[in-house]
């Protein structure tokens, strides 16, 4: 499709599993973005890619969160030993290199850690 | 480290009002500012932008003000209708760093 694509929509699971998200940005959108969206919270930033660089990985919470983005496109936000508070809407988006700045955001993936 | 705020989590106005829409920043290195617009269990939607390099930039109903020396950014909504009931984000970016707000859930009431 046209859009950023995110699955799973929704993952349920139990307390101490690990998960993976997976993003597929925009075609020849460059940067990539994680966000996440606790109950009642705003977007909290979590990672950000462009291109080739180092990603900036200052807004990841903990050690057990990691991502990676192969070939400079599909990305997969990887949670390891899952707890409850990790339960929220992970949200990816993209950005075109000489674009407006906008992002493009996928619809999330809602995770639920029981 | 919220370096991009937004205090008012919760806004209703009636319908043909104008909406106001507040949002504070402190990185005075931010140099584009935008505004997204989320409806429940979607993505947020890119909606107006401004350029540091600018105090006002128009689109339609919606306009947004830029107050670098307050690091203040506003967004006008008029006249208001019911289908701009969502939860509005304000953003910042320093070279393609975009920074969220927590969000204002506007409410307009026909």
């Amino acid at each position: 499709g046209a859009g950023v694509s995110q699955s799973p929509s929704n993952k349920v699971t139990e307390k101490g599993k690990d998960v993976e998200l997976r993003c597929d940005p925009i075609s020849g959108h460059t940067a990539l973005y994680w966000y996440r969206q606790s109950l009642g919270q705003g977007l909290e930033f979590l990672i950000y890619f462009q291109g080739n660089s180092a990603p900036d990985k200052s807004g990841l919470p903990s050690d057990r969160f990691s991502a990676e983005r192969t070939g400079g496109s599909v990305s997969t936000l990887t949670i390891q030993r899952t707890q409850q508070e990790d339960s929220a809407v992970y949200l990816c988006a993209s950005s075109h290199p000489r674009g407006t700045g906008e992002l493009f955001f996928g619809e999330g993936s809602r995770l639920t850690v029981l | 480290d919220q370096q991009v705020k937004q205090n008012s989590p919760s806004l209703s106005v009636q319908e043909g009002r104008i909406s106001i829409l507040n949002c504070d920043y402190t990185n005075s290195m931010f140099d584009y500012f935008l505004w997204y617009k989320k409806y429940p269990a979607e993505g947020p939607t890119f909606l107006i932008s401004i350029s540091s390099i600018k105090d006002k930039n128009e689109d339609g109903r919606f306009t947004v003000f830029l107050n670098k020396s307050a690091k203040h950014l506003s967004l006008h909504i008029v006249p208001s209708q019911p289908g701009d009931s969502a939860v509005y984000f304000c953003a910042a970016s320093e070279l393609n760093d975009m920074r969220f707000g927590a969000g204002t859930r506007l409410t307009v009431k026909p």
